[in-house]
């Protein structure tokens, strides 16, 4: 089983949908975790960091589920320019954290 | 502040040519990495500096070699590429340790390796 486990979409929503990803990780002393945006030929930014009350920024709103190890990101009101690849950021029990493989959205008109 | 810069942006290189990437963080990071990304595969390691004058090891050392100049600069060396080391090639800095803090990526470097 991989570490960190998205699926890669991809998502494919119109504008002003909710759209929800789902990231499972399997190491259960994780302690730390994100999620970060990486537009197409660009480099990944941290989008926001998932607290274990769980958190919103906007229209953006993150939560971890210790019980069943996995955190999800739900976007309301989908926009044009949210179209990108959200990458799930595992840390804990190593100085590095690890990367999941991304999931894809595509929002259209 | 310029965050995170890069160099070069692209490269193309025959099999068997060395070249070094350059990376310079302005943020006054103690920590920072080297990255590839390769389609389907997402983000890999190669090393990291934990610290100014630490190195290690990350998932994907082979074939690559790092110096970790002084606080702001961290260099990755390809003694001798080969076709498999194309790649897209992050830079990344971070205020301590990567798993607990958010980290800084550059724009990356686009190597091809023919």
């Amino acid at each position: 089983r991989k570490e960190v486990e998205q699926d890669p979409g991809p998502f494919n929503v119109p504008e002003g949908a909710t759209v929800a990803f789902n990231c499972t990780y399997s190491n259960s002393a994780s302690q730390s975790f994100f999620w970060y945006r990486q537009d197409c030929r660009k480099e990944p930014k941290l989008l926001m960091s998932v607290y274990s009350s769980g958190n919103e920024d906007g229209r953006f709103t993150a939560q971890l589920n210790r019980a069943s190890q996995y955190i999800s990101l739900l976007i309301r009101d989908s926009k044009l320019s949210d179209s990108a690849t959200y990458l799930c950021v595992v840390g804990g029990g190593s100085y590095i954290p690890t990367f999941g493989r991304g999931t894809s959205l595509i929002v259209h008109p | 502040n310029a965050g995170v810069t890069q160099t070069p942006k692209f490269q193309v290189l025959k099999t068997g040519q060395s070249m070094t990437l350059q990376c310079a963080q302005d943020m006054n990071h103690n920590s920072m990495y080297w990255y590839r990304q390769d389609p389907g595969m997402g983000l890999r390691l190669i090393y990291y500096s934990a610290s100014e004058g630490t190195t290690d090891k990350g998932e994907v050392p082979n074939g690559y070699n790092v110096s970790r100049l002084n606080k702001r600069e961290f260099s990755l060396r390809l003694e001798s590429a080969a076709p498999s080391q194309t790649s897209v090639y992050f830079c990344a800095s971070s205020p301590a340790e990567a798993a607990s803090y958010e980290q800084y990526f550059g724009p990356g470097t686009r190597l091809t390796v023919t």
